[in-house]
């Protein structure tokens, strides 16, 4: 079965300190990743995509990475503005869109 | 700018009532899709188009349903609502299958 897990399930980091939230998935030549930052009362918004292994992506404070099992999203000095909940999804081979999402981490910023 | 748009935002009923939640986009995208939030599952797809006249079945569609008569709307109706179809619904869209969705700000929605 097609699974896509996150870890940690929540993080707390203090202002400037570095980490990474990990998305590891099952699923066989997936047709793209998908990364959003969900803050609370709102929709998903999007932030990267990325496609094949070795890909990344940059946004301010943030870099998505790619492998053949996982993704990861770095998070470089973060504010406490990046609270939020940061949530993976694959797009599995069959490309019909129907993404598969992760549970999510959520992640604590304190100033 | 396009956006996609949801309402109402907030929505109280009771069990046994029909709900529509409405749901447009002027993106001009040609996929729309329909997913609850629930905690300790994510999100998951309960209905999703294609395109006009297109629908088809999620991982959760049973007491949903869907109709698309045009490209910007998608609306979702709950037949009969049941206190386990409490929960927040996010409308989606996409150009492409192989693209990003963008989502809109969401419906709470509690059945009583």
């Amino acid at each position: 079965e097609d699974q896509v897990t996150q870890s940690p399930e929540a993080l707390r980091l203090q202002e400037g300190e570095s980490s990474s939230l990990n998305c590891s998935y099952t699923v066989s030549g997936l047709r793209g990743l998908f990364w959003y930052r969900q803050d609370p009362g709102k929709g998903p918004e999007f932030l990267f995509t990325l496609y094949s292994a070795g890909e990344e992506k940059e946004k301010e404070r943030l870099k998505a990475t790619l492998t053949k099992k996982e993704s990861f999203l770095h998070i470089t000095a973060p504010k406490p503005e990046d609270s939020a909940t940061y949530l993976c999804a694959v797009n599995p081979p069959s490309n019909t869109g129907k993404l598969i999402f992760g549970q999510g981490t959520t992640l604590q910023v304190k100033p | 700018d396009a956006e996609i748009t949801q309402s109402p935002r907030h929505k109280i009923t009771e069990t046994g009532r029909q709900v529509t939640l409405a749901c447009h986009q002027t993106w001009n995208h040609n996929n729309m899709f329909w997913y609850r939030q629930d905690l300790g599952h994510g999100l998951r797809l309960i209905h999703y188009s294609y395109g006009v006249h297109d629908t088809n079945k999620g991982e959760v569609s049973d007491g949903y349903s869907v109709s698309r008569s045009n490209t910007e709307d998608l609306p979702l109706t709950l037949e009969s609502a049941a206190s386990s179809q409490t929960s927040v619904y996010f409308c989606a869209s996409s150009r492409d299958s192989a693209d990003e969705q963008f989502f809109g700000p969401g419906t709470r929605l509690t059945v009583l």
